[in-house]
């Protein structure tokens, strides 16, 4: 079965620097969840999309910003990278739930970002 | 503000023995349940879940979890374990008025010996 795929799967930048993680999630999946797990920590949310419009905005910092497509493939811009910033960064995706709150999120595998 | 606590950070078991990790969150109103494994260097899949009806949920790989409204806790069980099973486990919930994003507890580092 098709999951949702994260691409790229590891990924080396620089301070300053800027980064796109992008995330294609399950065929008919219309709202996509972005979460960042740092070091030996929880996974913490950032960012959802349903329809293309932002739906829910988490702990993201304003260096960040994120976008769904019309393919509702969706992208997370990372500018002036910080050591801090290195993380794992989950995309989930979730079937239409309009306001039930009753579905199930499917993970990507993530991207490991590690700023030196 | 809602949250989600586990109160065992590491555990360390033989196989074969019972596990049974902690999960409370803090929130009066309605809530989703969910177990998710993270094994070394992976995504996090998901154990069971549980949204309503029968409070004793069973999920993949022997894993069950009972929903307890008026502890507001969701224990996570396994009646023997593996050493396949060394893995981090978390809870998370999703709760009302709060879409559908998950809101995920400090994780449970489990380790299995042989």
């Amino acid at each position: 079965a098709a999951g949702v795929i994260q691409s790229p799967r590891h990924l080396i930048k620089e301070k300053r620097e800027t980064a796109t993680l992008k995330c294609y999630p399950i065929p008919r999946h219309d709202t996509v969840y972005w979460y960042q797990q740092g070091p030996g920590q929880d996974p913490q949310f950032l960012i959802s999309f349903y329809e293309k419009m932002q739906s829910d905005k988490g702990s993201i910092p304003d260096r960040f910003s994120a976008q769904q497509f019309s393919d509702y493939h969706s992208e997370l811009n990372m500018s002036s990278l910080e050591l801090g910033d290195s993380a794992l960064y989950f995309c989930a995706s979730s079937l239409p739930t309009g306001n039930v709150m009753n579905t199930e999120a499917f993970f990507g595998q993530g991207t490991r970002l590690t700023v030196v | 503000a809602q949250s989600v606590s586990q109160h065992n950070h590491h555990v360390i078991l033989s196989e074969a023995a019972s596990l049974e990790l902690g999960c409370n969150y803090s929130y009066g109103g309605t809530v989703n349940l969910f177990w998710y494994v993270q094994y070394p260097g992976q995504h996090l899949q998901l154990l069971l879940k549980y949204f309503s009806g029968d409070p004793l949920v069973k999920g993949i790989k022997g894993f069950e979890a009972e929903f307890i409204k008026s502890k507001f806790s969701f224990n996570l069980r396994k009646p023997s374990v593996q050493w396949s099973d060394t893995a981090e486990y978390f809870c998370a919930v999703t709760f009302t008025g709060g879409g559908n994003k998950l809101t995920f507890g400090t994780g449970t580092q489990l380790k299995v010996e042989l």
